[in-house]
């Protein structure tokens, strides 16, 4: 079952919007990393996220983490048609012997 | 430092054969990870590789297997496909583990008709 769920499945927004995706899961976790995927390739790293940290910035992505209510945003600020793309969120769980867990994801598309 | 390499990158195979897939890792990496990615169910962990050891293992069946060599090139197996198994296929590199920031590949396409 997957530990990370997106919010909203699908998103369409001009250029120069912002965009925010949420991330919600279910158990403890260590950390929490987003994932961007561009249509049928490999996943690139964006940014990650420790339990004891509540906010993250690099570049035009924020990303937030409420661990009392299991939940993490991403916010894209200022989008370019180049952001275009599938966004997911991947939690590390306590538990020994689990890899990252990936959500189904969320699919962006800006639009010039 | 080069990226995460995967070859092939297409394949077309037909129900009851079996498939090899390979994965070179970014050099100085020594976990390998292996995912299924299909529209249901999404990103699906398979198994990861650290210094030619299984360290961890997803919900597969036992058709999918795999191995780590020496050079931690990685070899993911596929025997007796069934059209379900139609997926990309990504495998992923970290230095520590399947836990760390992984860096994927470009993944395998596979298609079992």
């Amino acid at each position: 079952s997957q530990q990370g769920e997106e919010d909203p499945q699908a998103l369409s927004i001009q250029e120069g919007e912002n965009a925010t995706m949420n991330c919600s899961y279910k158990t403890s976790i260590n950390n929490l990393q987003w994932y961007r995927q561009n249509s049928g390739r490999g996943l690139v790293h964006l940014i990650l996220i420790r339990s004891n940290e509540r906010e993250k910035h690099s570049g035009r992505l924020r990303v937030t983490l409420d661990t009392s209510k299991k939940s993490s945003s991403l916010l894209i600020t200022a989008s370019r048609a180049a952001d275009t793309a599938s966004y997911f969120c991947a939690t590390d769980a306590h538990q020994a012997g689990t890899a990252l867990i990936f959500g189904k994801g969320t699919t962006l598309s800006v639009s010039s | 430092k080069a990226g995460v390499t995967q070859t092939p990158r297409y394949l077309i195979k037909t129900r009851g054969q079996q498939v090899t897939l390979s994965c070179s890792p970014i050099s100085g990496h020594r976990s390998v990870s292996w995912y299924q990615q299909t529209p249901g169910q999404g990103l699906q962990f398979l198994f990861e590789y650290f210094s030619e050891t299984q360290r961890n293992k997803g919900n597969f069946p036992g058709r999918f297997s795999g191995r780590q060599f020496s050079n931690s090139r990685s070899e993911m197996n596929v025997s007796t496909l069934e059209l379900g198994d139609s997926a990309l296929y990504l495998c992923a590199s970290s230095f520590g583990g399947s836990k760390e920031t992984q860096y994927f590949g470009p993944g395998t396409r596979l298609l079992v008709l």
